[in-house]
């Protein structure tokens, strides 16, 4: 079975933009979540989705949407950019919500000049 | 909301040795805990979890134990291969009847296999 895919994988941009990233997740697999990576904060949860749903959401401003689709592809976009949002972008799927188990793609690296 | 502190940062162990990376939580509401490895330029990749309902679970040189009451789990690594060397993340999340919560991540450990 194929993994989590995510494209682009790298992407540079200018503060002030907008940037639209993707994930297809495993096949069958119908959750998808995001989180940004930083070396100074780690590992983020953004949000998740189900079902074309938001379910859950961490602590982001509003710049930071989602959405899902009804094959379970997922796209998350960032408004209005900015330094710090420079990071690198994961997107993770699972089977069903309460499967847990959690499966990541290689990331997709933004970097914001 | 849920914190999740992972200590050593840095850990280097001689290949063939044990390595034993430490995970607090601080929601006692949290009842799954997953390890994910992560090497240069690829995403995390899950290589084992636990669930609140039990103590000790085992995959080949992988272990993870979790003390519930302590609120600490741990990763445990026997007979370390050079390709062990990566970053570990524990982290932790509450399964529940409407689903999971995002994963809450420790900083990460740098464990470094020395030949």
């Amino acid at each position: 079975k194929a993994g989590v895919t995510q494209t682009p994988r790298y992407l540079i941009k200018t503060r002030g933009q907008q940037v639209t990233l993707s994930c297809s997740p495993i096949s069958g697999h119908r959750s998808v979540s995001w989180y940004q990576q930083t070396p100074g904060q780690g590992l983020q949860f953004l949000f998740e989705y189900f079902s074309e749903t938001q379910r859950n959401k961490g602590n982001f401003p509003g710049r930071f949407s989602g959405r899902q689709f009804s094959n379970s592809r997922s796209e998350m976009n960032v408004s209005t950019l900015e330094l710090g949002d420079s990071a690198l972008y994961l997107c993770a799927s699972s089977l069903v919500r309460r499967g847990g188990q959690q499966y990541f793609g290689p990331g997709t690296r933004l970097t914001v000049t | 909301g849920e914190n999740v502190e992972q200590h050593p940062s840095t850990l280097s162990v001689q290949e063939g040795d044990s390595a034993v990376i430490k995970c607090t939580y601080s929601d006692s509401a949290s009842n799954y805990f997953p390890w994910y490895k992560q090497e240069l330029g690829k995403g995390p990749q899950l290589i084992i979890d636990i669930r609140s309902n039990v103590g000790e679970k085992k995959d080949q040189r992988i272990a993870v134990t979790l003390n519930k009451t302590a609120k600490h789990f741990s990763l445990h690594i026997t007979e370390t291969q050079p390709e062990d060397s990566a970053v570990y993340f524990c982290a932790a999340s509450i399964m529940s009847g409407g689903g999971a919560d995002g994963l809450t991540f420790g900083k990460g450990t740098h464990l470094i296999i020395q030949p």
